[in-house]
This record gives C-alpha cells, sequence and structure tokens, in this order.
C-alpha cells in the first residue's frame, strides 16, 4: 500500500493563479482531510469530507475549493492564490472520523 | 477551536521519563483521545489513541484520567529523536481538529 499520496511536493504560483493539489489514498478510507500549517505554527484544518459525495468546511475554509467524487480521491483548489496562502499542505485520512490519521507527506506551497 | 489544552512547551532530559498533560474537559462518553507528533521538517504521525482506560504500545503510553477530563502522553525514555511537537486531539463532531500542541525539547 502506498499510503496517502500528495502531490505534487513543492509548487510555486503567481498572485491570482489557481491550481488544484491532489491527494490520493489507497486503503479505502471514507474520512479525509485537508490542513495547513504556516510556519512556526500548528495545522489547521481547511475542509473534510466524511464520505464520497459529502465535504464540508474546517476552520479555515475560504480561498479553497474541495470534492470527493471516489473514495480514493480528494483534490484541494485554490481558486485565485494569494500571499496569505503560503503555507504546508497536508492530506490525510482515516477508516473513519475519530479514527488513526494517516497523513501525507505534504506540499509546500509559496505564493509570489 | 481545538477543545483541548496543552502546555506550549516541555523539557526533558535524555533518558528520563516525560509526562505531557492534556486537558479535554468537554470531551463526549464516546470520544477517543489521540495523541500524534511531528518531528521537524515532517508531517504528523500517529502516536496513540485510547477511549477510557490507560494504553501502551511501543513509542508511549497514555494514561487517561477517571473522569475522562484530561490525560498523560508517556514516553519512558526520552530521547534526542522524540524532541518534537506532540498534539493532543479529540474529534470535534464531524472533524479533527488539532491545536498548537506542546513543543518537546530534550537535553542530552
Amino acid at each position: 500500500n502506498a499510503g496517502v499520496t500528495q502531490t505534487p511536493k513543492f509548487q510555486v504560483l503567481k498572485t491570482g493563479q489557481s491550481m488544484t493539489l491532489q491527494c490520493a489514498q489507497d486503503m479505502n478510507h471514507e474520512y479525509m482531510s485537508w490542513y495547513r500549517q504556516d510556519p512556526g505554527m500548528g495545522l489547521r484544518l481547511i475542509h473534510y469530507s466524511v464520505g464520497a459525495g459529502i465535504t464540508d468546511q474546517g476552520e479555515v475554509p475560504n480561498g479553497y475549493n474541495v470534492s470527493r467524487s471516489t473514495t480514493e480521491d480528494f483534490p484541494l483548489r485554490l481558486l485565485s492564490a494569494a500571499p496569505s496562502q503560503t503555507s504546508v499542505y497536508f492530506c490525510a485520512s482515516s477508516d473513519r472520523v475519530g479514527e488513526k490519521l494517516f497523513f501525507g507527506s505534504g506540499t509546500q506551497l509559496s505564493v509570489l | 477551536d481545538a477543545k483541548t489544552t496543552q502546555p506550549n512547551s516541555m523539557e526533558s532530559n535524555e533518558e528520563e521519563p516525560v509526562h505531557l498533560p492534556c486537558n479535554h474537559s468537554t470531551i463526549s462518553g464516546t470520544d477517543y483521545i489521540h495523541w500524534y507528533r511531528q518531528l521537524p521538517s515532517q508531517g504528523p504521525e500517529y502516536v496513540i489513541h485510547g477511549l477510557t482506560s490507560n494504553v501502551n504500545n511501543r513509542m508511549a503510553s497514555l494514561a487517561i484520567a477517571e473522569d475522562r477530563k484530561s490525560s498523560t502522553l508517556i514516553l519512558h525514555r526520552a530521547t534526542l529523536r522524540d524532541a518534537a511537537v506532540y498534539y493532543c486531539i479529540r474529534p470535534n463532531n464531524n472533524d479533527m481538529r488539532f491545536g498548537a500542541g506542546t513543543r518537546l525539547t530534550v537535553k542530552p
């Protein structure tokens, strides 16, 4: 099993550009989530999903969209990148909410 | 609102036990308590989780108070590689929110 796979590992964007961060898991997990981590800070929840077709907002959802068309994939879309979105983004999954979370290796995003 | 409270930082000497506290006074009867840690420049990794009774695994032990309003992560012999930020988490409705965690420094 590959676990939770995030792509790309690094990305540089210009202000106003859009892009999609990819997250895939091969463990048939129902629960998936996206976090961002600013330098020296803890993780903050952006969006989460408790199953295919179901998504919900976390603590800091503004500027991001998600969809969950399959159990395996949970992409995070930046609609119009801003310097404030410069951060490390982590995707995580678990069998159900409240169960052990498995994390991807992260995407380092810089918005200039 | 992560719904847990942890000290910002703690220090330990190498090869001594470390007790990392966490308060979760509003926890419901069915919520598990989770601990994760984040080593420098890495993503978070699972440490341990439990519901009521104390739990042990190869990494740590988790002591849960009888009223479940607090818990303590125990590292039996801290090593330099245990220096990390430790997060205590409980489910928040349908999501898992991390707070700021406790930064553990291990001194040789």
